[in-house]
């Protein structure tokens, strides 16, 4: 199957932390992929693991785990401008097309 | 700016007409990906071609075609257009199958 899920929405205050959990499952798998998208733009990529552990990329930290189908993206110091949605997507170890959750919404509040 | 275009940047037509959507890959990326993006369905694959050949399909209607030249640039073609097809059109593309993708502004397609 090809089953990808993450929360709808979150609400986080600015300068905080907040978590994005992503649970996957698939039978062929070629890493983890976070991308964030603002309302009607493209997706940008932010992070890609492939290995289990934590990626960190300033702000942004991803982590993974293959044995649980388990992802967060983590992001700390939240600014306004992180209001956004949250894209998790899988790799298909066939041919490397993505396969993306619903995407989480992110609101950060004043 | 990703360094993917895609053209037109809105496209407005009618049921049952055919329209052509065109996209140029970063320099060096060889693989090309088209993905729908609705607000109920979430960003789906439609497929990919990497190098002039196609390599996958997802769930690509039948109405729906894609190719990618031998200069890399590709273009899907959507025919027979139903409301439902309404949504932005995304194009991206990496180096190889296996890096992570870059994608383009979109083009936005509204059928009327």
């Amino acid at each position: 199957g090809q089953n990808i899920d993450q929360p709808t929405e979150m609400t986080a205050t600015e300068g905080a932390i907040v978590q994005i959990n992503c649970t996957y499952q698939t039978s062929g798998f070629n890493g983890l992929f976070w991308y964030q998208q603002h309302a009607g733009e493209a997706p940008t990529f932010l992070s890609y693991n492939v290995l289990d552990g934590l990626e960190e990329k300033g702000r942004f930290s991803s982590f993974l785990s293959r044995s649980k189908g388990y992802s967060y993206l983590l992001l700390k110091e939240l600014q306004m401008k992180d209001s956004a949605s949250y894209l998790c997507a899988y790799g298909s170890s066939n041919t490397g097309k993505l396969i993306f959750g619903q995407g989480t919404t992110l609101q950060v509040k004043p | 700016d990703s360094g993917v275009t895609q053209t037109p940047k809105h496209l407005i037509t009618a049921t049952g007409q055919r329209v052509t959507l065109r996209c140029s890959p970063r320099s060096g990326d060889l693989s090309v990906y088209w993905y729908q993006q609705s607000l109920d369905q979430g960003l789906q694959f439609l497929i990919q071609y990497y190098n002039g050949e196609e390599r996958a399909k997802g769930n690509i209607l039948e109405r729906f075609s894609a190719q990618q030249f031998p200069d890399l640039h590709s273009e899907l073609n959507l025919s027979s257009l139903e409301l439902g097809d309404s949504a932005l059109y995304f194009c991206a593309s990496s180096v190889s199958s296996y890096n992570e993708q870059f994608f383009g502004p979109g083009t936005r397609l509204t059928v009327l």
